[in-house]
C-alpha cells in the first residue's frame, strides 16, 4: 500500500523540550516537505528537501531541524527554540520537485502541555 | 514573490446550489495552479493542476480554470459530501504557496 505515513497522530510537548515527528513515504519520490498548518492561516512551508543529504529552509524554518539520511525518511524536530509550536504538521512529496502536484500524509497535531 | 488569495473565506450552500470559489494571484506566468480538497483532520486531496490561460479540468461536480490572474473552481449541484476547505496553491521552482483557502458547507 503505497502512501505516506506521519506519526504520531497527536503528541504533547511540555516545556523546554524538543520533539520528533516522523514521516516516511514509499512511492519513491524525490523530493519532501514540511508544511505547518494553523487555523485561518494557509499551508506555511517550514523545510524541503530534493536529494538524500540535502535541505533547504523554508519560510519559517526558526526553531524546527531536520534531516534526510534516506530517501524515505524526513523527520522533523521542533526545538524548545520554537516558542509557538501548537499546529498541525503536515509531510507532503512529490516525484521531483520541480513545480508538481504534492502528495500529503495525515498529519501530526502537536500541542504544548 | 508571489501572494495567493482565495475568496470567499466560507460559503454555505443549499444541495444543488452551484457556485464558484476564486483563487487570485500576484504574479502572472506560466506556473502550475494547484487545487486541492481538505477534510477536517486531515491532509489536503490533490484535485487539479493548470498550467495555461484558458485551461479547464473536470472531476465530477468540480471544474477548474484558469486566466492569468486568477483561477475559478465551480461547483455544480453539490451534494453534502462536497462539504470541505478547498485550498489553492502556486507553484514556483520546488515550493508551493498556499492560500488560506474557502471552507464550503453544503446543507443538506
Amino acid at each position: 500500500d503505497g502512501g505516506i505515513t506521519q506519526s504520531p497522530k497527536y503528541l504533547f510537548r511540555k516545556e523546554g523540550q524538543n520533539v520528533t515527528l516522523s514521516c516516511e513515504q514509499n512511492l519513491n519520490h524525490d523530493a519532501m516537505y514540511w508544511y505547518r498548518q494553523d487555523p485561518g492561516q494557509g499551508l506555511r512551508l517550514i523545510y524541503y528537501s530534493q536529494i538524500v543529504n540535502d535541505f533547504q529552509k523554508g519560510d519559517i524554518a526558526e526553531g524546527y531541524s531536520v534531516s534526510r539520511e534516506k530517501k524515505e525518511s524526513f523527520p522533523l524536530t521542533v526545538t524548545s527554540a520554537q516558542k509557538n509550536p501548537t499546529a498541525f504538521y503536515l509531510c507532503a512529496t512529490s516525484r521531483t520537485g520541480a513545480n508538481e502536484k504534492l502528495f500529503f500524509g495525515s498529519g501530526t497535531q502537536l500541542s504544548v502541555l | 514573490e508571489d501572494q495567493v488569495t482565495q475568496s470567499p473565506e466560507a460559503l454555505r450552500l443549499q444541495e444543488g446550489e452551484s457556485s464558484s470559489l476564486n483563487c487570485s494571484y500576484t504574479v502572472s506566468g506560466l506556473r502550475g495552479l494547484f487545487w486541492y480538497r481538505q477534510d477536517p483532520g486531515k491532509g489536503p486531496e490533490f484535485l487539479f493542476t493548470l498550467y495555461s490561460a484558458g485551461e479547464e479540468k473536470e472531476k465530477e461536480r468540480l471544474k477548474a480554470t484558469l486566466t492569468k490572474k486568477e483561477s475559478f473552481l465551480h461547483i455544480t449541484a453539490p451534494k453534502p459530501e462536497d462539504s470541505a476547505t478547498y485550498l489553492c496553491a502556486r507553484g514556483i521552482r520546488e515550493k508551493l504557496t498556499f492560500g488560506t483557502g474557502t471552507r464550503l458547507t453544503i446543507i443538506p
